[in-house]
């Protein structure tokens, strides 16, 4: 099992709608948990982080974290085209450990 | 301008023909990390240092050497490139997590699509 899953499957959705993205883990001891945001041809960029459980709001981007149920996620409201890119979700284990555990990344589109 | 710079942008070579991709940061971060990221496989770590003189396998350093010498650069090298290394590179950067900064962002760079035939 690897230890972040997250589906690849790319997601088209209308301008306005609200993206919902998600990842599962395996490993208890992660706790930093973070979302980047790739556009094409560039590399990814820290969009938002959380630490342990719970929620974390940004703007139009709301991160969740469950760490009971090792589940992340990312919903993006009132989405615009400008949102469209690919989206990985990244784990890291402890304070001072710079190593990330990233999940496959989900391709958003969003249609004007 | 904070940034990390990776050269070539684009490779293509031949099976092994031994290649040097550079990365550099301008931002005195500790740790840097070198990823490849493929279709249907995401982003996976490859080599990674935590400082000068400090390095250690990722998730996939068969066919990768890498050193860190000085702080800013850390090269990567396909001694025998084969076909199964092309892919897109890329370079990252983060602080050790000192001081008021959040640890884990990796300030990537803009990747390298290398091509082996």
């Amino acid at each position: 099992q690897k230890e972040v899953e997250q589906d690849p499957g790319p997601l088209s959705v209308p301008e306005g709608a609200i993206v919902s993205l998600n990842c599962t883990y395996s490993n208890s001891a992660f706790q930093y948990f973070m979302w980047y945001r790739q556009y094409s041809r560039k590399g990814p960029e820290l969009l938002m982080y959380t630490y342990s459980s719970g929620n974390k709001e940004d703007g139009r981007f709301t991160a969740q974290v469950d760490k009971s149920s090792k589940y992340i996620s990312l919903f993006i409201r009132d989405s615009q085209p400008s949102d469209s890119a690919t989206y990985l979700c990244a784990m890291s284990r402890a304070y001072g450990n710079n190593r990330l555990a990233f999940g496959k990344g989900n391709q958003v589109v969003v249609i004007p | 301008e904070a940034q990390v710079t990776q050269n070539p942008r684009y490779l293509i070579t031949v099976t092994g023909k031994k290649l040097t991709v550079t990365c550099s940061q301008n931002m005195n971060h500790e740790y840097m990390s070198w990823y490849r990221q493929d279709p249907g496989l995401g982003l996976r770590q490859i080599y990674y240092s935590m400082n000068v003189e400090v390095t250690d396998k990722g998730d996939v350093p068969e066919g990768y050497k890498v050193s860190r010498k000085e702080k800013r650069n850390f090269p990567l090298i396909l001694e025998s490139p084969s076909p199964n290394q092309t892919s897109l590179y890329f370079c990252a950067s983060s602080s050790s997590g000192t001081g008021l900064s959040y640890p884990y962002e990796q300030y990537f760079g803009p990747g390298t699509r290398l091509t082996v035939t």
